[in-house]
């Protein structure tokens, strides 16, 4: 049963313009949401997060967007770089269960 | 650098064998997760020490079996190993706060690869 899913595997963006991820889930007792980049041979670096009593929260370039009747989480990225090029991974938790349930990923590359 | 560093980086073995992958958290967090990602796979939560004592579990094998010592370092052991454990093995740490926020930081990863 995949609570968390990311149904794109890949997404190709030109420089400069905006990436948008998406991701969805099914546990209405998930309330924080994160999002990861990993890139390949590392482990996942943590890029930004929201908890379930906001719609939006915004670091730099990075702002995810979060509908609750939807079941459903953004992630954008503006403007996009070369260095954005990686697999980025949503996930969350629910309260009393700490444990990370992640979606499959989707591999984002930027092109120049 | 997330602060979390695992220990080794790669483990090459045999079927049947048995190894221990090695963690140590952030300085101050007192919750350590094990994660395993096989190949075209997500992560799937393994289990998860807080502060020596196992707190949960997800769907680790009875082969598999963790501990986190008084220091707070956790080691995550593999016993029996089948060609199927190959994987990356992520340990992630977290201050572990009840309620909201609990973000969780990873290491670099061990890559486990049984021939």
């Amino acid at each position: 049963d995949q609570q968390v899913k990311q149904n794109s595997p890949s997404l190709s963006v030109q420089e400069g313009r905006i990436s948008i991820l998406n991701c969805d889930y099914t546990n209405s007792m998930f309330d924080y949401f994160l999002w990861y980049k990993k890139y390949p041979a590392e482990g996942p670096t943590f890029l930004i997060s929201i908890s379930s009593i906001k719609d939006k929260n915004e670091d730099g370039r990075f702002t995810v967007f979060l509908n609750k009747s939807a079941k459903h989480l953004s992630l954008h990225i503006v403007p996009s770089q070369p260095g954005d090029s990686a697999v980025y991974f949503c996930a969350a938790s629910a309260r009393g269960a700490q444990k990370l349930v992640f979606g499959q990923g989707t591999r984002l590359t930027i092109n120049p | 650098d997330s602060g979390v560093t695992q220990t080794p980086k790669h483990l090459i073995t045999a079927t049947g064998q048995r190894v221990t992958l090695r963690c140590s958290p952030r300085s101050g967090d007192l919750s350590v997760y094990w994660y395993q990602q096989s190949l075209d796979q997500g992560l799937q939560f393994l289990i998860q020490y807080y502060n020596g004592e196992e707190r949960a579990k997800g769907n680790i094998l009875e082969r598999f079996s963790a501990q986190q010592f008084p220091d707070l370092h956790s080691e995550l052991n593999l016993s029996s190993l089948e060609l199927g454990d190959s994987a990356l093995y992520f340990c992630a740490s977290s201050v572990a706060l009840a309620g909201f926020g609990d973000t969780q930081y990873f290491g670099p990863g061990t890559r486990l690869t049984v021939l």
